[in-house]
């Protein structure tokens, strides 16, 4: 059963372009949730999309945005790059609420 | 404000000697109380969910306990092999399923 899968690992990106990241919750999974993690902090919700909308979001600007699939994967992006964007993004998955919360292994984003 | 603090910022523990991890934490209606470990470069791995006061689980040489303001993980005889970050977060009323997190605890552990 393969668990969250995300891509791309790694990848280096110049100030003021797009980003695309994507992710394939674990198997069953019907919510999807996207972290920022900065180096030596914990992660800070992003947003989460449940049936294809964006259903709860945290306190990120609108050059944050995101998708949900029919089949559950998504996908964020971010517009208009900044140097501060650079960070571990997390995504993660889980049947809907309450219940166990699984992550990905991440996607190393750096901005130069 | 809700808000999740984790002590101490870093530990330093030889093999054998065990030791606990603090978090503490304001929310209103507490939903349930994450552990997961972090090793540099991965994503976060679950360990543990409480939901309520006096609830308790283990895992090996891991216990982790739940009180109404706060959580312990209890490190019993820890191996080199459980050096990692350990993070806390909550899931709260009215949060969908969004966690918050604290800034986790970084654990050495030596032979």
């Amino acid at each position: 059963d393969a668990g969250v899968t995300q891509s791309p690992t790694h990848l280096i990106k110049t100030r003021g372009q797009q980003v695309t990241l994507r992710c394939s919750p674990k198997s069953g999974h019907d919510t999807v949730s996207w972290y920022q993690q900065a180096l030596g902090q914990g992660p800070q919700f992003i947003f989460q999309y449940y049936e294809e909308e964006e259903r709860q979001r945290g306190n990120f600007p609108d050059r944050f945005s995101g998708h949900q699939f029919p089949n559950y994967s998504s996908e964020l992006n971010v517009n208009a790059l900044l140097l501060g964007d650079s960070a571990l993004y997390l995504c993660a998955s889980s049947l809907g609420q309450g219940n166990t919360i699984y992550f990905g292994e991440g996607s190393w984003l750096t901005v130069v | 404000e809700d808000q999740v603090t984790q002590s101490p910022e870093a530990l330093r523990l030889q093999e054998g000697e065990s030791s606990s991890l603090n978090c503490s934490y304001t929310v209103s209606g507490l939903r349930g109380l994450f552990w997961y470990r972090q090793d540099p470069g991965k994503g976060p791995e679950f360990l543990f969910t409480l939901y309520s006061a006096g609830e308790e689980k283990e895992k090996e040489r891991l216990k982790a306990t739940l009180t109404k303001k706060e959580s312990f993980l209890h490190i019993t005889a820890p191996k080199p092999e459980d050096s990692a970050t350990y993070l806390c977060a909550v899931h709260f009323s009215g949060g969908y399923n969004k966690l918050i997190f604290g800034a986790g605890t970084r654990l050495a552990v030596h032979p």
